[in-house]
């Protein structure tokens, strides 16, 4: 059982460049997630699903979109990385809203 | 001021020791989290309580919910223990959690 997967692990962009960050689940949840974890900063939220087709926006959504066409992947998209989006990005998902979250392992992004 | 606030930032502890981190918030909440950060980058849930205390195996959280206070307790701690511990929130409005900046633990053998 996989439970939460991303891809890829690691990334190196260049400023401008953009690119698509894959999370597939295996649980069957409903609801999943997509965080930025930076140096001194708690997780933070870009943005959100409910179920297959819907997405939300979190606390920091500004330069990403998302999209869940499938229940099982939530894809995470930067149409013109800065260096500002560096970051270790990670995917969760949920049965409910209000359950606790599985985390994938994340992916460790540089935008130079 | 943060909204969930962790104490200590770092922690450095022998192997055996009886280890405390703790937790405090500022808003109402329904439920908290407490979740590890292995080495590797991983996160796993450890707990969710909005009440009294939990215990799995040697790990025991705590909340004081008049006094917007979480602890985690680790007994007998082991060098596999050392992670990064993650305190969330989930305000009673039932919006997004809110996380703690997290306690780096180490544990020496």
């Amino acid at each position: 059982n996989a439970g939460v997967t991303q891809t890829p692990k690691f990334r190196v962009l260049k400023t401008g460049q953009s690119m698509t960050l894959l999370c597939a689940q295996d649980m069957n949840h409903e609801y999943m997630y997509w965080y930025r974890q930076d140096p001194g900063m708690g997780l933070r939220l870009i943005h959100y699903s409910v179920g297959e087709g819907t997405t939300a926006k979190g606390e920091v959504p500004d330069g990403y979109n998302v999209s869940r066409l499938k229940k099982q992947n939530f894809l995470l998209g930067l149409e013109s990385a800065a260096p500002s989006q560096t970051s270790v990005y990670f995917c969760a998902s949920s049965y409910e809203w209000a359950q606790p979250q599985h985390f994938g392992d994340g992916t460790r992004l540089s935008i130079l | 001021k943060n909204e969930v606030e962790q104490s200590p930032q770092n922690l450095t502890a022998q192997e055996g020791e009886f280890i405390t981190i703790n937790c405090s918030y500022s808003v109402g909440i329904s439920a908290l989290h407490w979740l590890q950060q292995h080495p590797g980058g991983g996160i796993v849930s450890l707990f969710m309580l909005s009440s009294g205390k939990k215990k799995h195996g040697r790990l025991i959280a705590t909340i004081n919910i008049q006094e917007k206070h979480s602890s985690l307790h680790i007994t007998a701690s082991h060098p596999r223990d050392s992670a990064v511990y993650i305190c969330a929130v989930r305000e009673t409005s039932g919006s997004r959690l809110t996380f703690g900046e997290g306690t780096q633990l180490t544990v020496n053998p």
